[in-house]
């Protein structure tokens, strides 16, 4: 089946304890990217990648790392978590750039 | 995003009446994207728009593109509560692949 996973799909961690979110894609997809989703905000674009070894800043990355050494993983890494990223965190991929988007399930995550 | 604007943001219908929803961005569109998303789950593609003019359906849902207003509507017809959910629209409003959606609109249809 054709499908982006991400895990964990649920996190509790406390402040400054550093996490990666993972994120993987069986589709062969070029274009990956990661966004949170907030009450009232919407989503926002974290970063994204063109390809392998491509990353570049989405709207809101501070406080966020991430890498794409092979084309299927693209995982998400808060080197020192503080409250204000408790947030539901969504990776995705598409084809190409300027194609639809699948979506993976969603991490919430919960930093106290 | 305040650059692209839903409405409504909230919408209850009865379950077979028709209903729109609007996407309006602020600045030049380069692909038009519609999203569902069933509560705090993942976002399901629907259909993507490009062309001034241009108008895609996917069994009841109707997306068209006024590239002249910036703005997209989505339709659907003789809604179930299947059709319940948020649905977001996103964009790509720069030409470089950094998409932006908005705040979506949330659909309750009554059975």
């Amino acid at each position: 089946e054709a499908q982006v996973t991400q895990n964990p799909r649920y996190l509790i961690t406390v402040t400054g304890k550093k996490l990666t979110v993972t994120c993987s894609q069986n589709m062969n997809h070029e274009y990956m990217s990661w966004y949170r989703q907030d009450p009232g905000l919407g989503l926002r674009q974290i970063y994204y990648s063109m390809n392998v070894e491509v990353t570049d800043k989405g709207d809101v990355p501070e406080g966020y790392k991430v890498s794409r050494k092979e084309k299927r993983n693209f995982p998400l890494i808060l080197e020192s978590p503080s409250p204000n990223q408790t947030s539901l965190y969504f990776c995705a991929s598409s084809e190409f750039a300027n194609y639809g988007y699948t979506f993976g399930s969603g991490t919430r995550l919960t930093v106290v | 995003s305040q650059e692209l604007e839903q409405s409504p943001q909230s919408l209850i219908v009865q379950e077979g009446k028709n209903l729109t929803i609007n996407c309006t961005s602020s600045k030049t569109l380069y692909g038009l994207y519609w999203y569902k998303q069933k509560y705090g789950e993942g976002l399901i593609f629907l259909m993507m728009l490009q062309k001034g003019g241009e108008e895609k359906s996917h069994e009841k849902i109707t997306a068209k593109l006024d590239e002249k207003k910036q703005q997209s509507s989505l339709h659907i017809t003789a809604s179930q509560p299947s059709h319940a959910g948020i649905y977001l629209c996103g964009a790509d409003i720069t030409g470089t692949y950094k998409y932006i959606f908005g705040t979506g609109t949330r659909l309750k249809v009554l059975a």
